[in-house]
């Protein structure tokens, strides 16, 4: 069983939608919980992260953490075409681990 | 400050040659990262340093990946000899011990015929 689960999509999405992308995980000892977003020939750039359970917001982004179940969202409100891109969740101790990435296309 | 600064940003290698690929981290960032990254198998970690010295290695895929930090500021990722299925987007990234943002590099699309 790999680390990070993430569903690859692609995951296809009008202007104005909410979209919500999902990654489950094995590892408790996790203490940081991250989401990347890769534009394509890219390097990943953070987008959000957090230390605990609950829910965190910056603008139209919300990220989700349940630790008692190992899951954690994304939610984008009002998806923007310029939100088109690969999401990568990632989770840190001493290293980072990433998801394989659901990759996002938002069209007009 | 530049980012994470990799070279090159494209090689073209035939089976048997070697690759050193090249990452200059951030300045003042103790943590250095290498990645590769597939369609198939996503962002996988390969090797990580802190303060110079390999931690993890657990990554490298075989005997023929070396990796090398010989100060803070530049780092080798060597493949000897190439294969066909080495082909990928190799990443390097850093963090500091303040934070734990990772901040990468723009890759290394390597293709190996």
């Amino acid at each position: 069983q790999k680390e990070v689960e993430q569903d690859p999509g692609p995951l296809s999405v009008p202007e104005g939608a909410i979209v919500s992308l999902n990654c489950t995980y094995s590892n408790s000892a996790f203490q940081y919980f991250m989401w990347y977003r890769q534009y394509s020939r890219k390097g990943p750039e953070l987008l959000m992260y957090t230390y605990s359970s609950g829910n965190k917001e910056d603008g139209r982004f919300t990220a989700q953490v349940d630790k008692s179940s190992k899951y954690i969202s994304l939610f984008i409100r009002d998806s923007q075409p310029s939100d088109s891109a690969t999401y990568l969740c990632s989770l840190g101790a001493d290293k980072l681990i990433f998801g394989t990435g659901t990759r996002l296309q938002v069209f007009p | 400050d530049a980012g994470v600064i990799q070279s090159p940003r494209h090689e073209v290698t035939e089976m048997g040659q070697e690759v050193t690929l090249r990452c200059k981290p951030i300045s003042g960032h103790d943590y250095l990262f290498w990645y590769r990254q597939t369609m198939m198998r996503g962002l996988e970690l390969l090797i990580y340093f802190n303060n110079n010295v390999p931690i993890d290695d657990s990554g490298m895929p075989e005997d023929r990946f070396s990796a090398k930090m010989p100060n803070a500021s530049f780092s080798t990722l060597k493949i000897q000899p190439s294969e066909p299925r080495d082909s990928a987007v190799y990443f390097c990234a850093s963090s500091s011990h303040r934070g734990p943002e990772a901040f990468f590099g723009q890759g290394t699309r390597l293709t190996v015929v």
